[in-house]
């Protein structure tokens, strides 16, 4: 059974740019959610897309968006980049995102601004 | 408002030694509460999910107990490979589905 999927691992990008993640989730899971992840700050919540609708949101300026096609394939992007975007940013599938069914992490993309 | 807090924000011990880790919560309404182990340049890698007071879980040399305000990670007789950050989070009854996570512990056992 095939795991949570993300590319690119690594990135590198210079401010101001524009990046676009990838996660593909465990086939059959429907919920895809987004974490940003810095040393100091722990993991910080994004978004959750649950068949193609934005379910959850975090605190994040409205340069992080993401979106969710019908294969619940989901990408993040994040566009005018600063330094502060430098982080690990992480995607976890889930059936229907209830606990009854725990969550799966991907490896992660490594996205360092430049 | 929901936080979770997790404790000590590190631990060494050294190989055999047991301890606990300690996630104390405050939500109005547990949906489920999930134990996460987290190696260092990866995602975390789920362990368990405990929804009820008095509900206990095991793996290998862990083991994880759930109170009303708290659950406790115990380690038994931990070895190197234990080494990681372990992480808890919380999903509320009443919330859309969204996890709220603690900072974690780093756990390092010594040889």
């Amino acid at each position: 059974k095939a795991g949570v999927t993300q590319t690119p691992r690594y990135l590198i990008k210079t401010r101001g740019q524009q990046v676009t993640l990838s996660c593909s989730p465990i086939s059959g899971h429907r919920s895809v959610s987004w974490y940003q992840q810095t040393p100091g700050q722990g993991l910080q919540f994004l978004f959750e897309y649950f068949s193609e609708t934005q379910r959850n949101k975090g605190n994040f300026p409205g340069r992080f968006s993401g979106r969710q096609f019908s294969n619940s394939r989901s990408e993040m992007n994040v566009s005018t980049l600063e330094l502060g975007d430098s982080a690990l940013y992480l995607c976890a599938s889930s059936f229907a995102g209830t606990a009854n069914y725990g969550y799966t992490f991907g490896s992660g993309t490594r996205l360092t601004v430049v | 408002e929901d936080q979770v807090t997790q404790s000590p924000e590190a631990l060494r011990l050294q190989e055999g030694e047991s301890s606990s880790l300690n996630c104390s919560y405050t939500v109005s309404g547990l949906r489920g509460l999930f134990w996460y182990r987290q190696d260092p340049g990866k995602g975390p890698e789920f362990l368990f999910t405990l929804y009820s007071a008095g509900e206990e879980k095991e793996k290998e040399r862990l083991k994880a107990t759930l109170t009303k305000k708290e659950s406790f990670l115990h380690i038994t007789a931990p070895k190197p490979e234990d080494s990681a950050t372990y992480l808890c989070a919380v999903q509320a009854a009443y919330s859309n589905y969204q996890l709220i996570w603690g900072a974690g512990t780093k756990l390092i056992i010594k040889p």
